[in-house]
């Protein structure tokens, strides 16, 4: 038990669907990540949120959006998604995004399986 | 570009020392991280360098070189519940971490 949660744990969702990944993080932390974890690949991060703030967005296509209403909060709102979107979705907190010794830790994550 | 190498997979015996590599090309250094990941489950911190030598802690290490690129994370009297992925990490000058595929580490009895 890290101190972050994702919903839900696994899924599927066809080409046309729209659906919402959900992380929450009970450690007091000011940034929170999303990350794409595909088979034998380095962990692709995509969303940087510091104190509420988009800090990064590394080039993500526009059918993946964020949303960090809090710093507690953090969404991922997904649409028209393609095959080989299917991945697993990590979401990490640290205390702050712009200092070095900045442990990340990370939710269980969601299986995402695009149809 | 930004780079970071270690190997894919690495197979080792209970009891015994395993040491897993990993190399790194980056924009900028704010330290190097070495997290485990059990199959299905979220990666986990285990260290964390900055400069240069070696961290231990209990039966982990973890080593940086900054001139050479180079970091190694040493597992000691290993157990099979060591078997896991360990990803390397580099903090960038951005402060965002570049990662590493990961080593899978698979121990034999």
């Amino acid at each position: 038990e890290t101190g972050v949660t994702q919903t839900p744990r696994h899924l599927v969702m066809g080409m046309t669907n729209k659906k919402s990944l959900k992380c929450e993080q009970h450690l007091g932390h000011n940034a929170m990540y999303w990350y794409k974890q595909s088979a034998k690949k380095p962990l692709e991060l995509m969303f940087v949120y510091n104190f509420k703030e988009q800090t990064e967005n590394n080039s993500v296509p526009s059918r993946f959006s964020p949303e960090c209403p809090n710093s507690s909060h953090l969404f991922l709102h997904l649409h028209t998604l393609q095959p080989e979107d299917s991945a697993l979705y990590l979401c990490a907190s640290s205390q702050d995004g712009t200092s070095g010794y900045n442990e990340q830790f990370f939710g269980p994550g969601t299986r995402l399986t695009v149809l | 570009g930004q780079n970071i190498d270690q190997p894919t997979e690495m197979t080792a015996t209970e009891g015994a020392i395993v040491q897993i590599n990993c190399t790194y090309q980056t924009s900028g250094f704010n330290g190097l991280f070495w997290y485990q990941q059990h199959a299905g489950e979220a990666p986990t911190f285990l260290s964390y360098n900055v400069l240069d030598g070696l961290e231990e802690k209990g039966r982990f290490s973890s080593f940086l070189s900054r001139s050479k690129g180079y970091s190694y994370l040493l597992l000691k009297e290993l157990q099979m519940k060591d078997s896991a992925s360990y990803l390397c990490a580099v903090m960038d000058s951005n402060y965002q971490l570049i990662w590493g595929a990961g080593t899978k580490l698979i121990i034999k009895p």
